[in-house]
């Protein structure tokens, strides 16, 4: 069955340092990879996605993410947090490409000055 | 601009009271879904729904059922609203040719 693990609920990092937010996910097929992140109140918001195009994808405010699928992970990075980083983030995998939407259940960053 | 609307923004219902939440899209959007949000547990599948009339079972369907007569429109029915179904029901479609995915606003749901 599909699914999509986020390896850690929360992740505590000091502003200028890089972020990993880790994702692995289980597929039957070719799938479509997600990043979304939310900030208190707030809707979610497209990070990135992944479309088979490229394994290294970028996104918005400096994040990028890398599909590997040996290790079926598509891993979050940022060389350098800021305190806007602050936020929930959720890994989300469509599989097959076009079906069912599964979210990670979310990890927390939190940025310290 | 897309457009995913809940018409129930926040409700408070009494146990043993069935809830209707509405969502309507307006892009001709296939895939429709919905998920609720509680802290901790991030975004819990439902139900949802390939096309007119068709809906399956996510990861927690017990205590609702779905309903998608028009393309444009999927409705999540709590039959007998108990207290541990208060939570953020969301609605979500995906753009199959874009591969974008779409949110609505959420409806906020109290059972006392």
């Amino acid at each position: 069955a599909q699914s999509v693990t986020q390896l850690d609920s929360h992740v505590s990092v000091s502003e200028g340092t890089p972020v990993l937010l880790r994702c692995n996910y289980s597929s039957s097929y070719s799938p479509s990879l997600f990043w979304y992140v939310q900030h208190p109140n707030k809707g979610l918001q497209l990070l990135l996605k992944y479309t088979s195009a490229a394994t290294l994808v970028k996104g918005i405010n400096g994040f990028e993410a890398e599909f590997k699928k040996s290790e079926t992970s598509f891993h979050l990075t940022k060389p350098s947090a800021h305190m806007s980083d602050a936020a929930e983030y959720f890994c989300v995998v469509s599989d097959p490409p076009g079906g069912k939407l599964i979210f990670g259940q979310g990890t927390e960053l939190s940025v310290k000055p | 601009d897309v457009k995913v609307t809940q018409s129930s923004r926040y409700l408070v219902k009494r146990t043993g009271e069935k809830v209707f939440l509405e969502c309507v899209q307006d892009m001709d959007h296939e895939n429709m879904f919905w998920y609720r949000q509680d802290p901790g547990l991030g975004l819990r599948l439902i139900y949802f729904s390939y096309d007119v009339k068709m809906k399956e079972k996510g990861d927690i369907p017990e205590g609702y059922s779905v309903s998608r007569e028009k393309k444009e429109r999927f409705s999540l029915i709590l039959e007998s609203a108990s207290t541990n179904q208060t939570s953020m029901y969301l609605c979500v479609t995906h753009s199959l040719g874009r591969n974008t995915i779409y949110f609505g606003e959420g409806s906020w749901l109290t059972v006392v």
